[in-house]
């Protein structure tokens, strides 16, 4: 079974800021972890995602993640927010025995104030 | 063009009645997928299709039936639309052959209303 957590519903930065979203996962096989953006209105677009070949994943728009197999982790960061950055992210898990499937979680709401 | 279409983006209906949400693909994705997104919930899986003759239950399928016509066709059906079905459902695409790897390619989403 597998599961993600992600911890915050509401993130708010200051433009400039660091973005920190928290996702933890749970899974009994080696995961693959991924994280979707959502802008207001439209569909979820891939952020980046984890694939066992490097820890450190670099994303588009700026977003990196790191992925902490100590700590069930894979928080995903920017080091200055930009007002474009102001979306739904989510965290995502699946792994080689869901072949495909992926569970979501509950997703963070990023707010950029200028 | 987009390259995963959904059908009606927005729908209100009314308790009762039967309704079908398409989604159309372009990208050539064997595997095909419908989800509602509730706030504070995320995305939950409703129905998932492999291929053209393989259809599966997600967690939340009761109320629900799916069709796939063609491998770039897949509907869903809400027979007898209830208000707790009312959210923004979205379908998603991937290509198999990577073992979980497969990034998923979302529609714009439908979102319905029940009345």
């Amino acid at each position: 079974a597998q599961s993600v957590t992600q911890l915050g519903s509401h993130v708010s930065v200051s433009e400039g800021a660091l973005v920190l979203l928290r996702c933890n996962y749970s899974s009994s096989v080696p995961p693959y972890l991924f994280w979707y953006v959502q802008y207001p209105n439209q569909g979820l677009q891939l952020l980046l995602k984890y694939t066992s070949a490097a820890t450190l994943v670099k994303g588009i728009n700026g977003f990196e993640a790191e992925f902490k197999k100590s700590e069930t982790s894979f928080h995903l960061t920017k080091p200055s927010a930009h007002m474009s950055d102001a979306a739904e992210y989510f965290c995502a898990v699946s792994d080689r025995t869901n072949a495909g499937k992926s569970t979501f979680g509950d997703g963070t709401t990023l707010t950029v104030k200028p | 063009d987009a390259d995963v279409t959904q059908t009606p983006r927005n729908r209100i209906t009314k308790t009762g009645k039967r309704i079908m949400l398409e989604c159309s693909q372009t990208k050539g994705h064997d595997r095909m997928y419908w989800y509602r997104q509730d706030p504070g919930l995320g995305l939950r899986l409703i129905y998932y299709s492999f291929d053209v003759k393989d259809i599966n239950k997600g967690e939340i399928s009761d109320g629900y039936s799916v069709s796939r016509q063609a491998q770039a066709k897949f509907s869903l059906s809400l027979e007898s639309a209830i208000p707790n079905q009312t959210a923004l459902y979205f379908c998603a695409t991937s290509d198999s052959g990577t073992g979980g790897l497969e990034t998923q390619y979302f529609g714009p989403g439908t979102r319905l209303l029940v009345l």
